[in-house]
């Protein structure tokens, strides 16, 4: 069975703090991608990276960055000094080639609230 | 270049009335797909396109939902006979066409069924 685990439903963080938001995967499959959206207030997905499972490098773009471990299946997504804007909900997904045929499995998600 | 757009953005509905939501992918994407997002919960998987074969459908796609991508291009879901448990956000998403490709997500439709 695929799915995705997002233990955190809700996080409060005040501006410039570090937040870490976790996601844990379960899939039989050798060949899988995951990704991060970030769903802000108005409601629409926003893709904000792809791993293939053959590349554990750990990625970082600007204040973000993500750390593939296969050996927990975990695709944990960190937030460096964290702003207002980054505020919104938060997805992890799966996909692969034998179980979902491409389309995308989500979490639960995680609602990230930063204050001023 | 556009992104994914979706039409109506809002559908206010009684229970009964069929209803149907237009989705139009970027130009040069082939697999379109279908998601339904309830409060609170990620998106679920409903249905997908490769260009205008639908190739995979949910087992949450009852019969009374019907989806359609003609040409290759636009892509229509239609739900008949609405029920209140249909209400929820209609998301479309569309992506180049090999199982791993980012998927970009259109604003939705949100249905509310009265």
């Amino acid at each position: 069975a695929q799915k995705v685990t997002q233990a955190q439903t809700e996080i409060s963080v005040v501006e410039k703090e570090d937040v870490t938001l976790d996601c844990v995967y379960e899939t039989r499959d050798t060949t899988y991608y995951l990704f991060w959206y970030k769903q802000p207030p108005s409601g629409e997905l926003v893709f904000l990276i792809r791993r293939n499972s053959f590349d554990e490098q750990n990625e970082i773009s600007g204040r973000y960055s993500w750390n593939f471990q296969k050996s927990t299946s975990s695709f944990n997504f960190t937030i460096t000094a964290s702003q207002v804007v980054d505020s919104a909900v938060y997805f992890c997904a799966l996909s692969t080639y034998g179980g979902s045929q491409g389309n995308l499995i989500f979490g639960k998600g995680t609602k990230l609230s930063v204050k001023p | 270049d556009t992104g994914v757009s979706q039409d109506p953005r809002h559908k206010i509905t009684k229970r009964g009335q069929n209803v149907t939501f237009r989705c139009d992918p970027i130009s040069e994407h082939n697999r379109l797909y279908w998601y339904r997002q309830t409060l609170g919960q990620g998106p679920e998987f409903l249905t997908y396109f490769q260009n205008e074969a639908q190739l995979e459908k949910s087992r949450l796609l009852s019969d009374r939902f019907s989806a359609e991508r003609p040409k290759g291009s636009f892509s229509t879901l239609e739900i008949q006979r609405t029920e209140q448990g249909d209400s929820a956000m209609y998301l479309c998403a569309s992506s180049l066409g090999r199982t791993g490709d980012e998927q970009y997500f259109g604003p939705g439709t949100r249905l509310t069924v009265t």
